[in-house]
């Protein structure tokens, strides 16, 4: 098994739809989660961390399910510059160490 | 807001050949990294470098790769004989404790094995 699965995508979604991305990762002793986004050719950016509670940056949400082992992302009203590979990353013991990525799931958001 | 920045952008080089890739890290941070993406694949971890030496390295991280941190600033990574499949983006991160904790990433040195 993957440690860091996602669908890969694409997903073609126009301009302010609502878009939802979903991880899952393999190793239950997990610390820390985040949402990297990675434009072509270009570096990760960390988007935002993600916290069991669940947390919100402006259209971006992520929920953490530590029992199922899922991450997700929502993104709503899509903009044309969301078009974007979003990687999900995990570590296993804490926020210094080794980041383990997923394979990302690209979106392309059209007029 | 601060950096990693990473030099060269891009090299091309011989198989069989010694290249060495440059980051500066943040200046205040403590922990480097080095990452590599083949092109299509995801991003994979190689080495962790934490108090002068190696807190971490993967399967990927053979003999043929060393890292070191030559002065207070920058931090190399080593491949001394590449090799085709050695073909790959590499990204340098660096991380410390701050607002946003987590690993900050340089715009990579594109590396093309010939």
């Amino acid at each position: 098994r993957k440690e860091v699965e996602q669908d890969p995508g694409p997903f073609n979604v126009p301009e302010g739809a609502t878009v939802a991305f979903n991880c899952t990762y393999s190793n239950s002793a997990s610390q820390s989660f985040f949402w990297y986004r990675q434009d072509c050719r270009k570096e990760p950016k960390l988007l935002m961390s993600v916290y069991s509670s669940g947390n919100e940056d402006g259209r971006f949400t992520a929920q953490l399910n530590r029992a199922s082992q899922y991450i997700s992302l929502l993104i709503r009203d899509s903009k044309l510059s969301d078009s974007a590979t979003y990687l999900c990353v995990v570590t296993a013991t804490g926020t210094a160490s080794k980041l383990t990525f997923g394979t990302g799931t690209r979106l392309q958001v059209t007029l | 807001e601060p950096e990693v920045t990473q030099t060269p952008s891009h090299q091309v080089t011989q198989m069989g050949q010694e290249v060495i890739l440059r980051c500066v890290p943040i200046s205040n941070h403590l922990y480097f990294y080095w990452y590599r993406q083949i092109l299509g694949q995801k991003v994979e971890f190689l080495v962790s470098f934490y108090n002068n030496e190696i807190s971490e390295k993967s399967e990927i991280f053979d003999d043929q790769f060393s890292v070191e941190r030559p002065d207070g600033s920058n931090f190399t990574l080593k491949i001394r004989s590449t090799k085709l499949e050695d073909s790959a983006m590499y990204f340098c991160a660096s991380f410390g404790r701050g607002a946003r904790e987590t690993q900050y990433f340089g715009p990579g040195t594109r590396l093309l094995v010939l």
